[in-house]
Parts: C-alpha cells; structure tokens; sequence
C-alpha cells in the first residue's frame, strides 16, 4: 500500500527563519510528487511536481527537492504570509484508468510569525 | 477565471438525508475527482472520472455514488447521509490523465450531518 508521511506536523517560524518540510513516502513505482500549499477555508493550491531523484524546483521562496524515498521542501527568509498547511501528494500507475491518482500526506502546518 | 467552482461552501444535514455536492469546472479538463478531508487523514480519494460517461471508485466510495454526463459538472451524491461523512470535500480536475498534469481543487463543501 502506498504511503505518504510528513514531518513535522506543525512548525511555528520567525520571520526570516529558514527550514525545512519533509515528506517521505513508500510507493510501488512514483509518476511524480507534487507539493501543494493549503490555506485555511480554501483548497489545496498547487506548488511544484519533481519526477526524478535530483530534481529540485523553485519558486519565489520555496525550494522542493526529490530523493528515491523523500522530498523536502524548503521554506527560505520565510514570511507571515508563507503561513499555510503545505500537503505532498505522490502519484502512483494505479489500477484501470487511475492514472491520475494521487496519494497525500497529513500536511504540515507552517505559521511565520513577523 | 472560474476554475473549479463548488456549490454549496456549508451545508448541515441529518442522518439519512441525501443531498448532492455540486461540482463544476470550466478548464475543459478530461479528469475529474472528490476526496473527502479529515484532520490527520489527509485527502483521501472517493471516486474520480476520466471522461464523460467514465468513472470509477478511489479508496473511499461507501456511501456516495457519481455520475459524469457533461464534461464540466461532476456531483457527488449522499443517498443516506451518516456522521462518519461529516468532512470537508473537496473536488479536483486536471487536463489528462498525463504526468505532468497538476490537478486544480476546488474550495470544498464543508458537510456537517447531525
């Protein structure tokens, strides 16, 4: 059974306190991770796919990076509005026509404090 | 700049109510799906479709049913309501089935059954 785990379940940050989330994950043959940032009351926005092992994305403050069994992603100087839940989700081949299936972590709640 | 829009945002019910989540997209995305969100749990996969015409159940289907007679609307349906169903859902759609296709979520019903 697939499984996605993320750490650590919550992270209370400084305002420009650099870190990282981790998300490890057992899978039977990975066709992508991707990364998601949830607000309260909204759904979850997507961030980043990685693919490969070495792989690594960026985007503003935010930088995901890919092994064969986890990804992390760090959160650079963050800000007060970084503060959100960031959800991993893995992709798996799935059976008849699940191609798109995605399997998620519980998420890690992130709150930067000015 | 709709994308996927989901009617209605709250909604209370009583045991063995039905009612229909309402689920609608204007991306003209092939795939579409409902996960349900529990604290702790993540988002867990209830059915998905990858066309008009075609779907399937994900890993949690007990208790709801959906159809998928256009390609923008996709509803799910509670035919008898129960407390284990009280949850956040949330509706996703993307392009494909392909690698490279993020799915885009909706803002979620938030479901009480009393």
């Amino acid at each position: 059974e697939d499984q996605v785990t993320q750490s650590p379940e919550a992270l209370r940050l400084q305002e420009g306190e650099s870190s990282s989330l981790n998300c490890s994950y057992t899978v039977s043959g990975l066709r992508g991770l991707f990364w998601y940032r949830q607000d309260p009351g909204k759904g979850p926005e997507f961030l980043f796919t990685l693919y490969s092992a070495g792989e690594e994305k960026e985007k503003e403050r935010l930088k995901a990076t890919l092994t064969k069994k986890e990804s992390f992603l760090h959160i650079t100087a963050p800000k007060p509005e970084d503060s959100a839940t960031y959800l991993c989700a893995v992709r798996t081949p799935g059976i008849k026509a699940a191609g798109n299936k995605l399997t998620f972590g519980g998420g890690t709640r992130v709150l930067v404090k000015p | 700049n709709a994308g996927v829009t989901q009617t209605p945002k709250f909604q209370v019910l009583k045991t063995g109510q039905s009612m229909t989540l309402q689920c609608a997209q204007d991306m003209n995305h092939e795939y579409m799906s409902w996960y349900r969100q529990d604290p702790g749990m993540g988002l867990r996969l209830i059915h998905y479709s990858v066309g008009a015409g075609i779907t399937d159940q994900g890993e949690v289907p007990n208790g709801y049913n959906v159809s998928r007679s256009t390609t923008e609307d996709f509803p799910l349906r509670l035919l008898s309501a129960a407390p284990s169903q009280t949850s956040v859902y949330f509706c996703a759609s993307s392009y494909s089935t392909g690698n490279n296709q993020p799915q885009h979520f909706g803002d979620g019903t938030r479901l009480s059954i009393l």
